[in-house]
């Protein structure tokens, strides 16, 4: 099984529906984060969280939330979707500060 | 200055070529750096780590210039199997997360 495990891998949702997109992970890491991919934009930061009780929001959270379940459990909402959240979602997790991060696989959502 | 500028190339190279990617990070206060690879669609991976003093592994070398804020990596011996996204990867102000470039496109060919 993977290390980061998001679901689902793909999801096709219409404007004005909510959505999670679910991240769990088995490498008793503390810190997770939900990142966005959009075509020439790179990587930007949604969401993080150091522990349970910690969220933080980063670059770009308008229009989502997140939950922390439990330390190998890090969700991500979208309320209300609309079409420029289309994009690929990763989930990573890392030690601590100064560590590189581990990625899910990745979910592509499309909002039509 | 962005936070984090590569050249988004494409680099097309034929395989055996020795090609050298380069990153501007504008965060004097970083303490963290990495290379990660992407493949197309896929999740991006950790390559390397870099540290001040530069690091090899096997045919990757990574380089860090503090003063000029400034790392590169460099691939020798280019493989058709190194065609990828190369991501320079930074910590942020507050250290608190990673910012990454947008990342340079490298083609091998045979």
């Amino acid at each position: 099984d993977a290390d980061v495990t998001q679901t689902p891998r793909n999801r096709i949702t219409k404007t004005g529906k909510r959505i999670m997109l679910e991240c769990s992970q088995t490498k008793g890491h503390d810190r997770m984060y939900w990142y966005r991919q959009d075509p020439g934009l790179g990587l930007r930061l949604i969401y993080y969280s150091f522990d349970v009780k910690d969220i933080n929001k980063g670059e770009i959270s308008d229009g989502y939330s997140v939950s922390r379940q439990a330390q190998a459990k890090f969700s991500l909402s979208l309320e209300s979707a609309i079409p420029n959240q289309t994009a690929l979602y990763f989930c990573a997790t890392s030690r601590r500060t100064g560590y590189g991060y581990t990625f899910g696989s990745g979910t592509r959502l499309t909002v039509v | 200055r962005k936070e984090v500028e590569q050249d988004p190339g494409p680099f097309n190279v034929p395989e055996g070529a020795t090609v050298a990617f380069n990153c501007t990070y504008s965060n004097s206060a970083s303490q963290s750096f990495f290379w990660y690879r992407q493949d197309c669609r896929k999740e991006p991976k950790l390559l390397m780590s870099v540290y001040s003093s530069g690091n090899e592994d096997g045919r990757f070398t990574a380089q860090l210039n503090r003063a000029s804020q400034y790392i590169s990596l460099l691939i020798r011996d280019s493989k058709l199997s190194d065609s990828a996204t190369y991501l320079c990867v930074v910590n942020n102000q507050a250290g608190t997360a990673l910012i990454f470039g947008k990342g340079t496109t490298l083609s091998v060919s045979s």
